[in-house]
């Protein structure tokens, strides 16, 4: 079955630090998304991305971050400037369709110090 | 800013017996709910949903039971199996929206 793929699988970085999280969405999706999940804390929308550009964004999306599919496969996630709350779990997603049943990667685990 | 609840963090089962997993939303704007499910160290697997236009939805093991009147819905699994030990998380989106807004998770386990 296809699936999404992420990495790194954990990433630590210094808090200011850019770091940049990569997906590789299935490949006849048209959706993706990112979500992330601070540890104990329920999972949260970040961004959705259609037809190369932000459909939607979410209140935490701020300017420190930026989503880019900057050729046919890959997804990214930038955070410009880290900080110490930016600590989570990270999950690209995609989906053939509008929010219908979306498919999740692994996860990246993002430790900001 | 609960608008998606599952008021049990976990939940206990014999092998065999059916697991009842509930969620409780307070947005009337959702019409559409997912349940995924979630193993440690990948990410969650979609299970199963149901449109609000529909009161149930069914998937081998898995029924899915929508009360829109009480803004409730329950995820049935039967028999429970060993393998079904995860967090399921419930999950709702809006009609033009592109997010899911998730519940905190119910932990399963499934006891042999």
């Amino acid at each position: 079955e296809p699936e999404v793929t992420q990495t790194p699988s954990h990433q630590v970085t210094q808090m200011g630090q850019e770091v940049i999280l990569r997906c590789v969405p299935i490949s006849n999706h048209l959706y993706f998304y990112w979500y992330r999940q601070i540890l104990g804390q329920k999972v949260e929308f970040l961004v959705s991305f259609y037809n190369n550009e932000i459909s939607e964004k979410s209140e935490i999306f701020d300017d420190q971050f930026s989503v880019e599919r900057p050729d046919g496969s890959n997804f990214t996630l930038k955070i410009r400037s880290t900080k110490l709350e930016d600590s989570a779990m990270y999950f690209c997603a995609s989906s053939p369709r509008q929010v219908v049943k979306l498919f999740f990667g692994s996860g990246t685990q993002l430790s900001v110090l | 800013d609960q608008q998606v609840k599952q008021n049990s963090p976990s939940l206990s089962v014999q092998e065999g017996r059916i697991s009842i997993l509930n969620c409780d939303y307070t947005n009337s704007m959702f019409d559409y709910f997912l349940w995924y499910k979630k193993y440690p160290a990948e990410g969650p697997t979609f299970l199963i949903s149901i449109s609000s236009i529909k009161d149930k939805n069914e998937d081998g093991r898995f029924t899915v039971f929508l009360n829109k009147s009480a803004k409730h819905l329950s995820l049935h699994i039967v028999p429970s199996q060993p393998g079904d030990s995860a967090v399921y998380f419930c999950a709702a989106s809006k009609a033009g929206s592109y997010q899911l807004t998730f519940g905190k998770g119910t932990k399963l386990s499934v006891i042999p």
